[in-house]
C-alpha cells in the first residue's frame, strides 16, 4: 500500500512565478491536509479538503493562495506570484474516512519551494 | 486556539542513554501523535495516542488526557534517532493538526 506521494520534491521559482504541489492521498483516504513548514519551524496547518470541497481553510493566507481536491486526480495546492516569504516546505497529509473517531494523519515526504 | 508545549527544546545524549520528551497542551484534544522528523525531512509516524500507553520497540508513549500532557520514552538511544521529535494535537470539535516546537535530539556514538 503505498503511502501518501507528493510531487515535485523540489520546486524552484522565480518571484511572480507560479507554484503548484501535487499530493495524492494514501488508498482508501478521502481526507487531504496541506501544512508548511518554514526553516527551524514546527508544521503549521493550512487547508483542510475532502472530495470536491474544501471543509477548512482557516490557515491559509488570504491572496495568492487556492487549494483543490477534485473527483478526479490528485489534490492541488496552488501558489500565484511567488515571493521569497512562501520558501518553504509543503508537506500533505492524509487520513481514513472511517464515520469514527479514528483521524491518524499520514504524512508525504513533503516539496520544497525555493523562490529566487 | 489551543497550544502545545515541547520539553526540552534541545537534548542530546550518548549513544543507549534513555530519555523523556514531555508535551503538555492547554485544551481537550481528541487526538494525539508524535512524529520523527528525521535529517532528511521526512516525518515518521511514531504513535497515534490519545490516551493510554503504547509501545513499539524501544519506543512507548503515554497520554494522560485528563491532565493534558503525553510522554514519549526512548530507550537505549541509536544515532539514527536523532532528529526533531513533533508532538502534534486535533482540537475538540476541529480535525486540524496543532504541532509543538519539538524537541531537536542528538545521539552522538
Amino acid at each position: 500500500n503505498a503511502g501518501v506521494m507528493q510531487n515535485p520534491r523540489h520546486l524552484v521559482r522565480r518571484r511572480g512565478q507560479e507554484a503548484r504541489l501535487r499530493c495524492s492521498p494514501m488508498k482508501g483516504h478521502s481526507h487531504v491536509y496541506w501544512y508548511r513548514q518554514l526553516p527551524e519551524e514546527g508544521l503549521k496547518f493550512m487547508v483542510y479538503l475532502q472530495k470536491e470541497n474544501i471543509i477548512d481553510e482557516s490557515g491559509m493566507p488570504k491572496e495568492r493562495f487556492s487549494a483543490e481536491f477534485p473527483k478526479e486526480g490528485p489534490s492541488i495546492l496552488r501558489i500565484q506570484q511567488v515571493v521569497r516569504g512562501d520558501s518553504a516546505a509543503y508537506f500533505c497529509a492524509s487520513s481514513p474516512s472511517t464515520g469514527s473517531s479514528y483521524n491518524e494523519q499520514f504524512f508525504g515526504p513533503g516539496t520544497r519551494l525555493t523562490v529566487l | 486556539g489551543i497550544q502545545v508545549e515541547q520539553s526540552p527544546p534541545d537534548l542530546i545524549l550518548q549513544e543507549g542513554a534513555n530519555s523523556t520528551l514531555r508535551c503538555n497542551f492547554s485544551d481537550s484534544v481528541n487526538n494525539l501523535q508524535w512524529f520523527h522528523q528525521n535529517p532528511w525531512g521526512q516525518l515518521i509516524n511514531l504513535f497515534y495516542i490519545p490516551s493510554g500507553t503504547k509501545q513499539n520497540g524501544r519506543l512507548s508513549a503515554t497520554t494522560v488526557a485528563t491532565e493534558r500532557y503525553s510522554l514519549l520514552y526512548i530507550s537505549s538511544s541509536q544515532t539514527t534517532d536523532s532528529g526533531v521529535y513533533f508532538c502534534a494535537v486535533e482540537e475538540t470539535g476541529f480535525q486540524k493538526l496543532v504541532f509543538g516546537t519539538g524537541t531537536r535530539l542528538l545521539v552522538s556514538p
